[in-house]
C-alpha cells in the first residue's frame, strides 16, 4: 500500500490531454509544496518531470504541467505523443519523520 | 554532466547483508547544496525511498527500514554506500541512487542495479 494514491492507469489518444491525480494527506501533499513527478519507461530509471508542484526542470517539454489543490496533486500532459507512454510516479516530502513518500504509479497508454 | 552509477552483488542470501555503492562522476559529492539518496523498486511495483545522506555524514532513513539500514559516505572516493541487513525475499528490487536538494526532488538518478535475495 503506497502512501500516495494514484490511478493504476490512464489513456489518451495522440494530441489529447490527460491528467493524473495523486492524493495524499494533510501530512504530506497538503502541507508542503514539494510534490514531484517522475516518468519511467520500461527498464529505465525514473526521470524528474515536475518539482515543487509545478516547476519544470530544464529540458522537460512544456507539455508537462503540475498543480495542487488541498491534499491532491495533478500532472497534466497536453498534446499527447507516443513517447509519453510510460509509468508516472508522484512523490511528496512528508516532514522530518517520514521524509519522502511515493505514489503507486500510473501507467499511461497512448492509444 | 553529473552521473551516478550503482555497483554491488546482484544476488544476496536471505538473512545476510545487502551492500551497494554509488559512484558519483562529473561533480563532487561534497557539494554543499545536495543530498544523496537510495530508492528501490520491487519487480512490477512502485518506488520506495530508503534513506539519504549529506556529505558531512548526516543521515536520515525511511522509518519502516531504519532498523536495518546504514548509509555512509566516502568523500575521498566520491562515493556513498547502502547496507541493508537481515534481508528477505521482500528486499528483492532494483536499487537506485539519486541526488536531491534538502527536502526537494530527486533530480539525477543512477541507472539502477537489480538485487535478488535468494538462497
Amino acid at each position: 500500500q503506497s502512501a500516495l494514491t494514484q490511478p493504476a492507469s490512464v489513456s489518451g489518444s495522440p494530441g489529447q490531454s490527460i491528467t493524473i491525480s495523486c492524493t495524499g494527506t494533510s501530512s504530506d501533499v497538503g502541507s508542503y509544496n514539494l510534490v514531484s513527478w517522475y516518468q519511467q519507461h520500461p527498464g529505465k530509471a525514473p526521470k524528474l518531470m515536475i518539482y515543487e508542484v509545478s516547476k519544470r526542470p530544464s529540458g522537460v517539454s512544456n507539455r508537462f504541467s503540475g498543480s495542487k489543490s488541498g491534499n491532491t496533486a495533478s500532472l497534466t500532459i497536453s498534446g499527447l505523443q507516443a513517447e509519453d507512454e510510460a509509468d508516472y510516479y508522484c512523490c511528496s516530502y512528508a516532514g522530518s519523520s517520514t521524509f519522502w513518500v511515493f505514489g503507486g504509479g500510473t501507467k499511461l497508454t497512448v492509444l | 554532466q553529473l552521473q551516478l552509477q550503482e555497483s554491488g552483488p546482484g544476488l544476496v542470501k536471505p538473512s545476510e547483508t545487502l551492500s551497494l555503492t554509488c559512484t558519483v562522476s562529473g561533480g563532487s559529492i561534497s557539494s554543499s547544496s545536495y543530498y544523496w539518496g537510495w530508492i528501490r523498486q520491487p519487480p512490477g511495483k512502485g518506488l520506495e525511498w530508503i534513506g539519504s545522506i549529506y556529505y558531512s555524514g548526516s543521515t536520515y532513513y525511511n522509518p519502516s527500514l531504519k532498523s536495518r539500514v546504514t548509509i555512509s559516505v566516502d568523500t575521498s572516493k566520491n562515493q556513498f554506500s547502502l547496507k541493508l541487513s537481515s534481508v528477505t525475499a521482500a528486499d528483492t528490487a532494483v536499487y537506485y541512487c539519486a541526488r536531491h536538494y534538502s527536502d526537494d526532488a530527486f533530480d539525477i538518478w543512477g541507472q539502477g542495479t537489480m538485487v535478488t535475495v535468494s538462497s
